[in-house]
């Protein structure tokens, strides 16, 4: 694809609701990381893959957020029983590293999801 | 955990003057990237340096990388209005990425 999507764009969701947040990377490129951003803030990490392996969760705040990428592409953020806390735009990048292991390399980032918890 | 701090949080400059941002971490870092967001938008990546002392040029816009690692700076010669945005730089711990707070640039014309 020309780059990286997400969806839904825009998601309102009722306290205490699940969502899932879907992220669609850039094809072949095998690291992925999840991010969220609250207003005015910086990208805050929250989970990185390596094609399908979760190498590194350690920024999920809770374990109401729940990552997964079971063939190594696409991957889904879930929240669940949301609270207000969460809303945020979350924010999917994708890029592929030149050594194997390292995370370091340019990252393409999608358009994010903004998430509102009501 | 890691922290890469970033100063100053807002600048408002006229069009044509300069600006400069500054990122610093309290440990060596492996690498530094810079990212820009247009209001509304997402990150762009923008450069990525790796040596220590390194400096790169895109075109107004002047990289450094510390000499010991601990901090980098962006320096945009006579800023545009194109230039609006939160300039943000990054790292990576690990497998874990941590970007800086990010510096909100405002260019009045």
């Amino acid at each position: 694809g020309a780059g990286v999507s997400q969806s839904p764009r825009y998601k309102v969701a009722k306290r205490g609701q699940d969502v899932a947040l879907r992220c669609d990377p850039i094809s072949g490129h095998v690291s992925l990381f999840w991010y969220q951003q609250a207003l005015g803030q910086g990208p805050e990490f929250l989970t990185y893959f390596q094609n399908e392996a979760q190498l590194d969760k350690s920024g999920l705040p809770s374990d109401r957020f729940f990552a997964e990428r079971p063939e190594g592409s696409v991957s889904t953020l879930k929240i669940q029983r949301t609270q207000q806390e969460d809303s945020a735009v979350y924010l999917c990048a994708s890029s592929s590293p030149g050594l194997a292991g390292r995370s370091s390399d340019t990252q393409y980032f999608g358009p994010g999801t903004r998430l509102t918890v009501l | 955990g890691q922290q890469v701090m970033q100063i100053p949080q807002y600048q408002h400059v006229q069009e044509g003057e300069d600006f400069t941002t500054y990122c610093n971490s309290s440990t060596t870092l492996s690498n530094i990237q810079w990212y820009k967001q247009r209001p509304g938008g997402h990150p762009v990546f923008l450069i990525q340096l790796v040596k220590s002392g390194e400096v790169k040029k895109q075109k107004r816009l002047t990289f450094q990388f510390g000499e010991a690692k601990k901090n980098s700076s962006l320096h945009i010669t006579a800023t545009q209005t194109t230039d609006v945005g939160t300039y943000f730089c990054a790292s990576n711990y690990g497998q874990n990425f941590v970007f800086g707070p990010g510096t909100r640039l405002s260019v009045l014309p």
